[in-house]
């Protein structure tokens, strides 16, 4: 199995740019979740997907981020337009939940710098 | 606030020693999970506890689960220079009846093993 494929590794752009990141689950499970890291706010939960619908996106910063799951094996998050301080490396990560939740599957994430 | 911390924040110690890393939590869980950080990797799985379990030994890993104190430990025994990485646990505190899990991680660990 490939694992979960992020694109791209890195991402630089200038403020007010949209930009778009992507991520490929592994096939078969069914719970998508993108994660961002930063040193000061660490590890946060930004949105989850289940069977490809939305469940939490309390985690969203603001207006400017948007998620979708298209289908069970792609998923992008849209930040339009960015800033500065959306500076941060996004990961992407896949599980197979049954009746209990299990271990969560990571990409290798995407650095992105926004100048 | 995160629901998850981690104690102590940074860990070094001499290869062969063992390592202990602390986790604290807010709220209920379904489980609790840690997973390991190489600098600039994704994030790895290492071990599921599950809320009815107290124990669990995986290798050299071995992690306790106290629900009433809201409190988890892992210790990594004869450490080794490749256990050289950043420690984080998650708790679950997803909806299950909605067939979904909702992972937070702690500000993790910084384990250093000296050779």
């Amino acid at each position: 199995d490939a694992g979960v494929i992020q694109s791209p590794r890195h991402e630089v752009t200038e403020m007010g740019q949209e930009v778009t990141l992507r991520c490929k689950p592994i096939s078969g499970h069914n719970s998508l979740f993108w994660y961002r890291q930063t040193m000061m706010r660490g590890l946060e939960l930004l949105i989850y997907f289940n069977n490809n619908v939305p469940i939490d996106d309390s985690g969203m910063p603001e207006d400017r981020f948007s998620a979708k799951m298209p289908n069970a094996s792609f998923s992008t998050l849209k930040i339009q337009p960015s800033e500065p301080r959306d500076s941060a490396v996004y990961f992407c990560a896949s599980s197979l939940v049954r009746r209990t939740s299990e271990k969560l599957f990571f990409g290798s994430g995407t650095q992105l710098s926004v100048l | 606030s995160q629901q998850g911390e981690e104690d102590p924040q940074a860990l070094s110690i001499q290869e062969g020693e063992n390592a202990t890393m602390n986790c604290s939590y807010k709220t209920s869980i379904n489980n609790l999970q840690w997973y390991r950080q190489n600098s600039g990797r994704g994030l790895v799985h290492l071990i599921l506890i599950r809320s009815n379990e107290r124990e669990k030994h995986s290798g050299r890993l071995r992690v306790t689960l106290d629900t009433s104190k809201k409190s988890s430990s892992l210790l990594i025994t004869a450490s080794r220079a490749a256990d050289t990485a950043s420690y984080f646990c998650a708790t679950d505190i997803g909806s299950l009846i909605q067939g979904a899990q909702k992972l937070v991680f702690g500000q993790g660990t910084r384990l250093t093993i000296n050779p």
